[in-house]
């Protein structure tokens, strides 16, 4: 069973530009949730969806948007990049819509912005 | 603000000793707390979970502790191995769906 796919694994991308990440769950899992790392901050959760609807934000700024297909892949972008948004962007997918499941990461997409 | 902590930023062991990493949570109403390990390059990989009605669960070589009393989790790695060295996270789940606030992580450094 393929794992959570992350692409693409790294992105360099200048001050003002705008960049989209994508993340493909796990066969089968429904809910997909986006995480910032940063050696600063640490982990810190940005949104979740289940069935194309986004169930809970983190504190981020409105330039951090996402979305959920119907195929369950989701992507998230951010908008007019800072350089503070330099981070790894860590997927997690999770089989039910219940609280409480397992949640699996992807490798990252690091993003550097410059 | 909402977060987990750790006590111990870096943790450096003999290989074959046990290892003990500990994490203070901050919401009593957290139900369900997960261990993951992150090695360099790579994303957090599942260790063991906990749900709040337990106190402690086993899984191969490794165990998590459970104490709301004092809002405390810990895990314990027996017979810490080279391998095992990476970064641990503990995280809880606030009762949102799939919203983990995570610790700031523990370095553990497994010396031959």
């Amino acid at each position: 069973k393929a794992g959570v796919t992350q692409t693409p694994r790294y992105l360099i991308k200048t001050r003002g530009q705008q960049v989209t990440l994508s993340c493909s769950p796990i066969s089968g899992h429904r809910s997909v949730s986006w995480y910032q790392q940063t050696p600063g901050q640490g982990l810190q959760f940005l949104f979740e969806y289940f069935s194309e609807t986004q169930r809970n934000k983190g504190n981020f700024p409105g330039r951090f948007s996402g979305r959920q297909f119907s195929n369950s892949r989701s992507e998230m972008n951010v908008s007019t990049l800072e350089l503070g948004d330099s981070a790894l962007y860590l997927c997690a997918s999770s089989s039910r819509g219940a609280q409480n499941t397992e949640a699996f990461f992807g490798q990252g997409t690091r993003l550097t912005v410059v | 603000g909402e977060s987990v902590g750790l006590h111990l930023p870096t943790l450096s062991v003999q290989e074959g000793d046990n290892s003990i990493i500990n994490c203070a949570y901050s919401n009593s109403a957290s139900d369900y707390f997960i261990w993951y390990k992150q090695e360099s390059g790579k994303g957090p990989q599942f260790i063991i979970d906990i749900r709040s009605n337990m106190d402690k669960r086993q899984g191969q070589r490794v165990t998590v502790l459970l104490n709301k009393t004092v809002k405390h989790l810990s895990l314990q790695i027996a017979a810490t191995q080279p391998g095992d060295s990476a970064v641990y996270f503990c995280a809880e789940n606030m009762g949102g769906y799939n919203k983990l606030i995570f610790g700031a992580g523990t370095r553990l450094a497994v010396h031959p």
